[in-house]
């Protein structure tokens, strides 16, 4: 599965849009992007996954760019309890989640 | 999304012994399960995928007779570390595969404190 990368840490002021940036330059036909987010001594959740374009659910977009080597992970109204480390996962059908260091998010008031 | 609890969700042993941790899909069928250890200030390392009814396989470097994982039905797998020492010390975590999807739910996570 292909590697990605990751700004070690990212602040945001509360109530702004967060957008976390993701490589993947690396990412073939067949791989999704997954996002994932691990609030701190708690197990990760999932946040959203795709494979090409734009998805969107309660609670967050992904921006998948044409020529997929990277992706943007978009949490809209950002609060205090988003503050977490996100992990942005490259994964081919049926493989493994295979965490990096992932972007340490902190929303601040 | 689907649940996954653990159990327990921490745990004090003295070197030497055994620990069992069990952790359970209760609302979904999880023909495929994994396992991870967190150390403090680091990523999630994958152990092992665990599948219903056959051996679970092993990351490389992972003991296998050290960290015995069973999944015995679609719906708890274990992950049993013999012998502990103050080294395992770790946060345990365990992730579902939904049977027909793609998407992995994680567990609450158990913290293994050995002294």
């Amino acid at each position: 599965d292909a590697k990605t990368t990751q700004p070690p840490s990212m602040d945001c002021a509360e109530g702004r849009a967060a957008n976390l940036p993701c490589n993947h330059s690396t990412i073939s036909g067949n791989e999704y992007v997954y996002w994932y987010r691990q609030i701190h001594s708690q197990g990760p959740q999932y946040i959203i996954h795709g494979l090409k374009n734009k998805e969107t659910n309660e609670m967050a977009s992904l921006i998948i760019t044409e020529d997929r080597k990277s992706s943007t992970l978009i949490l809209p109204h950002a609060t205090l309890r988003d503050t977490a480390v996100y992990y942005c996962i490259v994964r081919s059908q049926g493989g493994k989640l295979i965490f990096g260091q992932g972007t340490e998010l902190s929303v601040k008031p | 999304g689907a649940v996954v609890s653990q159990h327990p969700s921490w745990v004090i042993c003295k070197s030497g012994t055994s620990v069992k941790i069990e952790c359970r899909s209760l609302d979904f069928q999880a023909t495929t399960m994994f396992w991870y250890r967190q150390f403090p200030k680091q990523s999630l390392m994958l152990m092992a995928t665990s599948n219903e009814g056959s051996k679970a396989t092993y990351e490389q470097g992972v003991e296998k007779d050290k960290f015995l994982i069973n999944h015995a039905s679609l719906t708890l797998s274990t992950l049993t570390v013999t012998s502990a020492h103050p080294e395992d010390s770790s946060f345990y975590i365990c992730t579902g595969r939904v049977v027909l999807q793609e998407t992995q739910y994680f567990g609450p996570g158990t913290r293994l404190l050995v002294l």
